[in-house]
């Protein structure tokens, strides 16, 4: 069982330029959820999904967008990126809103 | 605002000495707090959900308690194997799925 893949691992933009974070699970999970986490900071939700079609911001969506085409896949869109936006992503599902999320590997983004 | 508090920042223990990881939450209308375990570049893992004050649960060297206020980590006779940061969430009662996380405790444990 794979759980929850992010692609890439590691990337580095350059201001301005664009990217998608690419989430996929194989839980049949209907929750999916994209946080960041900057160093010392806690993680903070940035969009979430309930389902196919569905998805709502969270605290900081600012910079951001995504979609949710299929119940597999959440992937994370970033538009002209700045320096602030530098951080490790996180990718994360669930079977409901309040039991165990499961999270992916992380994607480190770096913005120059 | 819910927020989540959690101390200390870090802590040292020895291989075997027992200590316990706070979490602070002002919450309105407590829907789960989760504990998880985060080691150095991956992702969160799932440890606890707790729903009710009074609740408890256990694994391994592991025991998460609850109270209408905070969360208590207790780990007895750790082994070097668990150091990791770990992280306390709350789910609240006027938030979509949103998990409000704390900073973390990091946790070295020394043979």
């Amino acid at each position: 069982n794979a759980g929850v893949t992010q692609t890439p691992k590691f990337r580095i933009l350059k201001i301005g330029q664009s990217m998608t974070l690419q989430c996929a699970q194989d839980m049949n999970h209907n929750y999916m959820y994209w946080y960041r986490q900057d160093p010392g900071m806690g993680l903070k939700l940035i969009y979430y999904s309930v389902g196919a079609g569905i998805t709502d911001k969270g605290e900081v969506p600012n910079g951001y967008n995504v979609s949710r085409s299929t119940t597999e896949d959440f992937p994370l869109r970033l538009e002209l990126a700045a320096p602030s936006q530098t951080s490790v992503y996180f990718c994360a599902s669930s079977n409901r809103e309040n039991t165990e999320a499961f999270f992916g590997q992380g994607t480190r983004l770096t913005v120059v | 605002e819910d927020q989540v508090t959690q101390s200390p920042e870090a802590l040292r223990l020895q291989e075997g000495e027992s200590s316990s990881l706070n979490c602070s939450y002002t919450v309105s209308g407590l829907r789960g707090l989760f504990w998880y375990r985060q080691d150095p570049g991956k992702g969160p893992e799932f440890l606890f959900t707790l729903y009710s004050a009074g609740e408890e649960k256990e694994k391994e060297r592991l025991k998460a308690t609850l109270t209408k206020k905070e969360s208590f980590l207790h780990i007895t006779a750790p082994k070097p194997e668990d150091s990791a940061t770990y992280l306390c969430a709350v789910l609240g009662g006027g938030s979509q799925g949103n998990l409000i996380f704390g900073k973390g405790t990091k946790l070295s444990v020394k043979p």
